[in-house]
């Protein structure tokens, strides 16, 4: 079974300022997705950025890359310019690349709250 | 075009008695999955349904159950609720069909139960 762990259970960070968030996860596939969602009070959960496993290429998404790497198991969130808006819970996820058992399934880790100052 | 939408947006129920949660996904999905997301086990995957039919299943014992409408919407039902069973329930649906575009998840505000 795989696993997803978040080790930070809160994080900080000054408005314009950089934060990085981290995950690590365990899995015997060779074949994934990785995600970072966000959840603000409002408590739907919104996409943040994906990776496949099979691109050596780091995500990136406006204000938001991450750092996949693949053989340390490590898929870390990176914000930049933080903005009062970016305020909220994070979850690291892992979705299985196989059909059948990764049907609609994501594995979460137990989320990272992060606080913006302004 | 409208989100994922829950219904009701908060429940109260007491021990033994049953819930069902109602999710109506985008327009044109055909996927719906369910999750529970409490402080302790975090969030944990209850089912997914594809044009109508159970594709897959988490661990949760047989009081949760779900179906999917011919339209797509889907229920989730809990019997004999226990105090345990307080949660947020989130949906979330997909277009589904196995490619990563058409697998990406957009979830609704969900349905806080709780259980008294």
């Amino acid at each position: 079974a795989q696993t997803v762990t978040q080790s930070q259970p809160e994080m900080s960070v000054q408005e314009a300022e950089t934060v990085t968030l981290s995950c690590t996860y365990d899995t015997s596939e060779s074949d994934y997705y990785l995600f970072w969602y966000k959840q603000p009070p409002s408590r739907q959960m919104i996409l943040v950025i994906r990776q496949e496993a099979y691109k050596q290429q780091n995500a990136t998404e406006n204000r938001f890359s991450v750092n996949f790497q693949k053989a340390a198991k490590s898929f870390s969130l990176k914000i930049s310019d933080s903005q009062l808006g970016d305020a909220a819970m994070y979850f690291c996820a892992y979705r299985s690349a196989k059909g059948g058992t990764s049907y609609g399934k994501l594995t979460f880790g137990q989320g990272t709250i992060l606080t913006v100052h302004p | 075009k409208a989100g994922v939408t829950q219904t009701p947006r908060y429940l109260i129920k007491t021990r033994g008695q049953q819930v069902t949660l109602s999710c109506s996904p985008i327009s044109g999905h055909r996927s719906v999955s369910w999750y529970q997301q409490t402080p302790g086990q975090g969030l944990q995957f209850l089912f997914e349904y594809f044009s109508e039919t159970q594709r897959n299943k988490g661990n949760f014992p047989g009081r949760f159950s779900g179906r999917q409408f011919s339209n797509s919407r889907s229920e989730m039902n809990v019997s004999t609720l226990e105090l345990g069973d307080s949660a947020l329930y989130l949906c979330a649906s997909s277009l589904g069909g196995g490619t990563p575009t058409r697998e990406k998840l957009f979830f609704g505000s969900g349905t806080q139960l709780s259980v008294l």
